[in-house]
């Protein structure tokens, strides 16, 4: 199987929270990473978070690390048209696994 | 300034033309790096230069030839390529040397979209 797994599809109203998870069987990795895909455009990284840390704020980002589990989650609070994207989940050092990446979609 | 710049954004080209793409940072980083990446599907390592020297090839056919000029220019050059070789094709830059297992956080550019007929 593959290294980093994500649901493909996520569907969320404006306003609402949207919470975007990632598994991972490699645990070696110093740093874990998400990053946005806007379509046509390169990936633009958001946050990342250091594998001795369970948890980082950023803004409107929060990123939840649960070691025992190989769980990652990324939650997008109050969320708006423009965080529609594709969101990759990323883990590795200078060689980067990705996830197939989640397709996050906020109707109004 | 964590701007990764990359030209041209959209090239099309022959399978008999020979063409170069180029990817240009200012943040003083020291590793660069080649992704390919087909529509819906992440992008996949290419190369990696790591303080001007190639330091990974992802057995990338020889089609694909990767130059770094100095530090803050990395060129992907492009000869006699297939249609399936159409995609987008990303720069990455990151602080480290990238050859040894410490961390790095990749910036990426806009990439550029190839299209091969």
């Amino acid at each position: 199987g593959e290294d980093v797994e994500q649901s493909l599809f996520l569907s969320v109203r404006e306003g609402d929270s949207s919470v975007i998870n990632c598994t991972y069987t490699d645990s070696s990795s110093t740093y874990l990473y998400w990053y946005k895909q806007e379509p046509g455009a390169g990936l633009q990284l958001l946050t990342y978070i250091f594998s001795n840390m369970d948890m980082k704020q950023d803004q409107r980002l929060t990123v939840l690390l649960n070691k025992k589990d190989k769980h990652l989650s990324l939650r997008i609070a109050d969320t708006q048209t423009g965080d529609s994207a594709i969101y990759f989940c990323a883990r590795g050092d200078y060689k980067l696994s990705f996830g197939a990446g989640t397709t996050v979609t906020v109707r109004a | 300034d964590t701007e990764v710049t990359q030209t041209p954004k959209h090239l099309v080209m022959g399978m008999t033309n020979k063409k170069s793409l180029k990817c240009e940072q200012h943040m003083g980083h020291r590793a660069m790096y080649w992704y390919k990446q087909k529509a819906k599907k992440p992008p996949e390592l290419m190369f990696v230069y790591s303080y001007e020297k190639l330091s990974i090839n992802e057995s990338v056919p020889s089609r694909f030839s990767p130059e770094c000029p100095n530090s803050s220019l990395l060129n992907l050059h492009l000869h006699a390529l297939q249609p399936e070789d159409s995609a987008l094709y990303l720069c990455a830059s990151s602080p480290d040397g990238g050859g040894t297992s410490s961390t790095d956080t990749q910036y990426f550019g806009p990439g550029t979209r190839l299209t091969v007929l």
